[in-house]
């Protein structure tokens, strides 16, 4: 099977930086992606990462450890529309996407 | 400005009854897949095709089926509503292993 960990909850306050850490346990892995979803809103994709290190794309940035089997998403200089969900998935070898739980960034001014 | 459409973004269905999901996409991907989410659950993928008339099981296939008879489109039905499926179901599409990009979800409610 297939399963992906990631905290619940984060908070944080407006200019500051926040990592959101994802582990994973799959079995033919591909890759590791990152989606935001605003309340009432669908996923949208950040990220992608296919190898070890860190991808960065404005404000942020997503890193993988194969060896480890984890991955982070970096936010930098943190705005108020950056508070939404943040789920993590993992890509297999049967190019399936399975998701984590969802994490909930409440950025606070 | 690639879109994925879902027919619906508020569904409300009695037990019992046979619901038709629909679902579009306008980029000419060969994946298309069915998620439904519940807090605390993040997305869990119900069923996915890779082609026309070609479907795999995903993690939670009890209670649905889908139907996929052209590219563009990839409808879910729930064949007999139950109240444990009252949930919000967003559809997707992929090119190969590329972006996801996602419908806007329809909430579904069976009284």
């Amino acid at each position: 099977g297939q399963s992906l960990e990631q905290p619940s909850e984060v908070t944080a306050v407006e200019g500051a930086i926040v990592q959101i850490n994802c582990t994973y346990q799959t079995s033919g892995f591909y890759g590791l992606s990152w989606y935001q979803q605003h309340d009432g809103g669908a996923p949208t994709f950040l990220s992608y990462n296919a190898l070890d290190g860190l991808e960065e794309t404005g404000r942020f940035s997503s890193f993988l450890s194969r060896s480890d089997s984890y991955g982070y998403l970096l936010l930098q200089e943190l705005q108020m529309k950056d508070s939404a969900s943040y789920f993590c998935a993992v890509t297999n070898a049967g190019n399936m996407l399975t998701f984590g739980g969802g994490t909930r960034l409440m950025v606070k001014p | 400005d690639v879109k994925v459409t879902q027919s619906s973004r508020y569904l409300v269905k009695r037990t019992g009854e046979k619901v038709f999901l629909e679902c579009v996409q306008d980029m000419d991907h060969e994946n298309m897949f069915w998620y439904r989410q519940d807090p605390g659950l993040g997305l869990r993928l119900i069923y996915f095709s890779y082609d026309v008339k070609m479907k795999e099981k995903g993690d939670i296939p009890e209670g649905y089926s889908v139907s996929r008879e052209k590219k563009e489109r990839f409808s879910l039905i729930l064949e007999s509503a139950s109240t444990n499926q009252t949930s919000m179901y967003l559809c997707a599409s992929r090119s190969g292993d590329g972006e996801q990009f996602f419908g806007p979800g329809t909430r579904l409610t069976v009284l």
